[in-house]
């Protein structure tokens, strides 16, 4: 079964930082590039941040932009988000996205169940 | 980069079909053919159910389909059931810098 874990989420100051990680499964993790999409309490979906396959591209959202880290590990099928200078409006649940195809179909076919990331004082 | 523009709710009963519309710029929706649609039940992961405009990923029914038109986008659901209720989002490529963006989101409510 294709399936994708976060881990890695809880509550955090503002100022600090927080690392995520997803694990894959089920599928060649090293083909695909992966995603980390997040919703904050009542508000829609937000796109975060992309690497590619390889590793060797990665875009942010501007929101994001300067603050956090997308990295990936495919020797052990794992995907990471280094969170720094976090804000209360980075309160969010964190989700994994696999991308649908090789190449890059810009939409997202597997995703995990959310690691919740809470900021506050 | 603002969000693409839906309707905050939409509503049918069962049986019926609904539109649920999604409006961007030249800049993404007009300009790719990379628009997706996503199901959302409360408390789940979201699941992919339109990609490319107008295909669907194998196991999402044929009730489902998408379209665009200029800078507008839709998502088209016949013969409503029950379990449609849920949140749907458009997502669409928006150039190198910004990967995707997502439209706000619409509650559709199956009456």
């Amino acid at each position: 079964e294709v399936q994708l874990l976060e881990s890695g989420g809880g509550l955090v100051q503002p100022g600090e930082s927080l690392r995520l990680s997803c694990v894959g499964s089920g599928f060649t993790f090293s083909s695909y590039a992966m995603n980390w999409v997040r919703q904050a309490p009542g508000k829609g979906l937000e796109w975060v941040s992309v690497i590619s396959s390889t590793g060797g591209s990665t875009y942010y959202a501007d929101s994001v932009k300067g603050r956090f880290t997308i990295s990936r590990d495919n020797s052990k099928n794992t995907l990471y988000l280094q969170m720094n200078s976090l804000r209360a409006e980075d309160t969010a649940l964190y989700y994994c996205a696999k991308d649908l195809g090789v190449p890059s179909r810009r939409a997202f076919d597997v995703w995990g169940r959310g690691t919740m990331v809470t900021v506050s004082s | 980069q603002s969000a693409l523009t839906q309707p905050r709710s939409v509503s049918g009963s069962p049986g019926q079909s609904v539109t649920i519309s999604c409006t961007g710029t030249s800049s993404d929706v007009g300009g790719y053919d990379y628009v997706s649609w996503y199901q959302h039940h409360p408390g789940k992961a979201p699941k992919l159910m339109i990609y490319d405009v107008n295909k669907r990923p194998s196991g999402v029914p044929d009730r489902f389909s998408g379209s665009k038109s200029g800078n507008t986008a839709s998502l088209t659901i016949s013969g409503l059931q029950a379990d449609d209720e849920a949140d749907y989002y458009c997502c669409s490529h928006a150039g190198s810098y910004n990967y995707v963006i997502f439209g706000g989101g619409t509650k559709l409510t199956v009456l």
